[in-house]
Formats: structure tokens, sequence, C-alpha cells
């Protein structure tokens, strides 16, 4: 069974752009969530989509955003980029009555210059 | 006080040895927890969830305790593999996991 995807790998981006990250669920999940990791920190919960619709959102201002399509499959945009915004972007998926076990993605490596 | 709390280690172990370490958390309403793994610079893997008392998988035992919010995780007979950090993740509900900063195994030949 294929595991949960990302793209791209690594993006390398300058101050002030605009990036889109991808993720693809495992097959059956319908809930997508997104993490930031900066270097050295832990895991900050992002966005929680199920459905097509945002479910919840992490303490991240309005710039990071993001959809849910029909598919499951989902988009991370985050605006007006800045340097603090360098990390890896992790995706998980879950299935709706796996009590929120989430299974992570490789992650999207975001440099910002 | 963080929200899960965990020792950053490193906690060193010889190659066959047996080693335990905790995680406190904050929120008695908490309902479900989580040990993932993470090797460097890579996604984590879920490892075990906990759900009541506690759970077994072979090598790994983790134990729940509700009055003392804590959740330790227990390896028996350490592999080389078994070098990484462990991150307790306690689920917050709405789809939120808190994670914790992890703590850090090495095991050594």
């Amino acid at each position: 069974e294929a595991g949960v995807t990302q793209s791209p790998t690594h993006l390398i981006k300058t101050r002030g752009q605009q990036v889109t990250l991808r993720c693809s669920p495992i097959s059956g999940h319908t809930s997508v969530y997104w993490y930031q990791q900066a270097l050295g920190l832990g895991l900050q919960f992002l966005l929680w989509y199920d459905e097509g619709e945002e479910r919840n959102r992490g303490n991240f201002p309005p710039r990071f955003s993001g959809r849910q399509f029909p598919n499951y499959s989902s988009e991370l945009n985050v605006n007006a980029l800045e340097l603090e915004d360098s990390a890896l972007y992790l995706c998980a998926s879950s299935a709706v009555d796996s009590a929120y076990e989430q299974y992570f993605g490789p992650g999207t490596r975001l440099t910002v210059t | 006080r963080k929200e899960v709390e965990q020792d950053p280690g490193p906690f060193n172990v010889p190659e066959g040895a047996t080693v335990a370490f905790n995680c406190t958390y904050s929120n008695s309403a908490s309902q479900s927890f989580f040990w993932y793994r993470q090797d460097c610079r890579k996604e984590p893997k879920l490892l075990m969830s906990v759900y009541s008392s506690g759970n077994e998988d072979g090598r790994f035992t983790a134990q729940l305790n509700r009055a003392s919010q804590y959740i330790s995780l227990l390896i028996r007979d350490s592999k080389l593999s078994d070098s990484a950090t462990y991150l307790c993740v306690v689920n917050k509900g709405w789809g939120k996991l808190q994670f914790g900063a992890g703590t850090q195994v090495v095991v050594t030949p």
C-alpha cells in the first residue's frame, strides 16, 4: 500500500514570494493534516482538512492556508514568505475511524532566502 | 509549563540492554496518546498508540498513568536500529496532535 506522498521534496524561495506544497494521502484516508518543523524544533500543527473542509487550525497567521480536493489530496499555500518560514513541512493522513492515528509523508523542505 | 514534556536525552544504551523514558502531559482530559520515532531529518513514524493503561508490541511497551499524567516507553533488547528520537504525542482533539520535543536514544555496539 502506498504511503503519504508529498511534492516537491525540496524548494528554495525568496522572501516575499508565494509557495504551494502538495500532499496525497494514503488510499482510503479522508483526513489530511499539515505540520511545520523548523530546524531543531518540534512539530507544530498547522491545519486539518477532512472531507474537503478545514476542521481546525493551529496558531499560524492567515498567510498560511490550504485546501483539500474531492480526491482528498491537499495543498498548503504560504504567501509573503518570511525567513522564519524555512522548515520541513510535513503532511499526514488518517482514516475516519482511526482515532487520529496519523501517518506522515516524507515532507517538503522549504528554504527561504 | 509545556503541554508535553520529554527528557531530551541522549540516552546511551548498550546493544541488548533495556531503556525506558517518560513523557508528562498537562491536559488531564487527554484521551489518547502515541509514540512516534523520528530519524534524523526524516518524517515521524507511528510506533504505538496508547488508549488505555498501556500497550505492548514486541520489544516495545508503553504505559499510561493517568493519575500522574505521564506515559512511558520501554525498549527491551535494544538494537542498533532503535537509535532515533522518540516523540511523545498527545491527542488534543479536533485533529490536533501535540508533539513533545523528543527523547534521543543512541544504542551503542
